[in-house]
């Protein structure tokens, strides 16, 4: 039943290592997105994908790689994982990548980075 | 420079006590305006959208003034479920879906 839903939801990993968050939703939707928040709880957009493919990616370094494999999926990589990547990361869906539509959120991945 | 402000809180009120929040938005091109709900440890959930004319939802009142930038939320009568942090959220035109978020402001309702 769960409309939009992350995996895994919390992941603990070591300084340097490559590791990936999955992201599903079973809303029919076509743009979906990824936030990060941070320890100060800044709730930013990191990238957006309609119908698989890119339209937002704000300033996020380049170890950061999102794949959209179809509409249902947006999963984040991220490579040579650093301290300050530690934070929540969350996965959203909307039907239309319009300002007016209503975003759907993911529970969130909590990323601690060691 | 894409900015909302909140006033981060604690707000601590009785139950059945009306509270009021308020944002600003520093870009004029704003578009579409909202507030969000994100309880402790989870993730943030449309409350409602914000509109020119003001809007309201039950216990909840939105209001917007275009003008001065500014977005408000009143919640009358506080239960003890309204306990969460209220994000103040604003979209420029042609963004796509780009959600600029404020920190948010707390609100802890008490018996």
């Amino acid at each position: 039943d769960t409309a939009v839903s992350q995996t895994p939801k919390y992941l603990v990993t070591q300084m340097g290592n490559d590791k990936s968050i999955k992201c599903e939703q079973n809303l029919g939707h076509d743009t979906m997105y990824w936030y990060k928040q941070d320890s100060k709880k800044f709730l930013k957009i990191m990238f957006s994908y309609n119908n698989k493919e890119l339209i937002i990616n704000e300033t996020v370094p380049n170890r950061f790689s999102p794949k959209s494999p179809d509409k249902a999926h947006l999963n984040l990589h991220i490579n040579s994982l650093e301290l300050g990547d530690s934070a929540v990361y969350f996965c959203a869906s909307s039907q239309g990548p319009g300002d007016q539509e209503t975003q759907y959120f993911g529970p969130g991945t909590r990323l601690l980075v060691l | 420079r894409k900015e909302v402000e909140q006033d981060p809180g604690p707000f601590n009120v009785p139950e059945g006590a009306t509270v009021a929040f308020n944002c600003t938005y520093s870009n004029s091109a704003s578009q579409s305006f909202f507030w969000y709900r994100q309880d402790c440890r989870k993730e943030p959930k449309l409350l409602m959208s914000v509109y020119s004319s003001g809007n309201e939802d039950g216990r909840f009142t939105a209001q917007l003034n275009r003008a001065s930038q500014y977005i408000s939320l009143l919640i009358r009568d506080s239960k003890l479920s309204d306990s969460a942090t209220y994000l103040c959220v604003v979209t420029y035109g042609g963004s796509q879906g780009n959600l600029i978020f404020g920190k948010g402001t707390k609100l802890s309702v008490k018996p």
